[in-house]
């Protein structure tokens, strides 16, 4: 059964730095590859980062580029998020999702909340 | 990058069918989009993939009263036989090369 568990999301004050993980299982991990998506309370969905399967390819929605990092271990099936700079629009669930062209599996989420 | 249209809203009863519309943006008419399901206060759940020719890839354990279809830039999602548990927020997705799009969402009330 493909399992996707996030977990380090809390209260962060704007310009602070958080550090999202998402442990993956029940498939071939380094087959894959990623995405990170983001709910604000009330509202749709956000792509926000795509990491391919070899760690060759990153990508980033335009309101976290430069701010946030995607990257992957393989070895321990795992998938990160690291967010800096966070703003009060940051406050979201996070998701991560497993792409098969679309993602097709998402993990349970992990809730970030900016606030001072 | 592709743009996707949906009704913010939508409403049927028991036991009816719904029919949830995610439009291309002109120039992305033949892509493939991903529909979603997400009940409230629960993580999105994929349903099926929908390309110009119709669905494929169906997600597990999602039941027959789903299905897709497509016309144009237009692609479907029915819902036949609706039940309660079918009340939900249903997006679709779709990609370009290096970026992922969510349509806004449509809320399915079940009368």
């Amino acid at each position: 059964e493909v399992q996707l568990v996030e977990s380090g999301g809390g209260l962060v004050k704007p310009g602070g730095s958080l550090r999202l993980s998402c442990a993956a299982s029940g498939f071939t991990f380094n087959n894959y590859n990623m995405n990170w998506v983001r709910q604000a309370p009330g509202k749709g969905l956000e792509w926000v980062s795509f990491i391919s399967s070899s760690t060759r390819s990153m990508y980033y929605a335009d309101s976290v580029k430069g701010r946030f990092t995607v990257s992957r271990d393989n070895a321990k099936n795992a998938l990160y998020l690291q967010m800096n700079s966070l703003r009060a629009e940051d406050t979201a669930m996070y998701y991560c999702a497993r792409i098969y062209d679309s993602s097709d599996y998402w993990g349970q989420g992990t809730l970030v909340t900016v606030s001072s | 990058q592709p743009v996707l249209t949906q009704s913010s809203s939508a409403s049927a009863s028991l036991g009816s069918s719904v029919r949830l519309t995610c439009t291309l943006s002109s120039g992305h008419s033949n892509y493939i989009i991903a529909w979603h399901q997400q009940q409230p206060g629960k993580a999105p759940r994929y349903l099926m993939k929908v390309e110009t020719s119709g669905p494929y890839n169906k997600g597990s354990g999602v039941p027959d009263r789903f299905s897709g279809s497509s016309s144009g830039a237009d692609r479907y999602l029915t819902i036949s036989n609706i039940q309660s548990e079918d009340e939900a927020d249903y997006y679709c997705e779709t990609w370009d090369s290096d970026t992922y799009v969510f349509g806004g969402g449509t809320k399915l009330t079940v009368l």
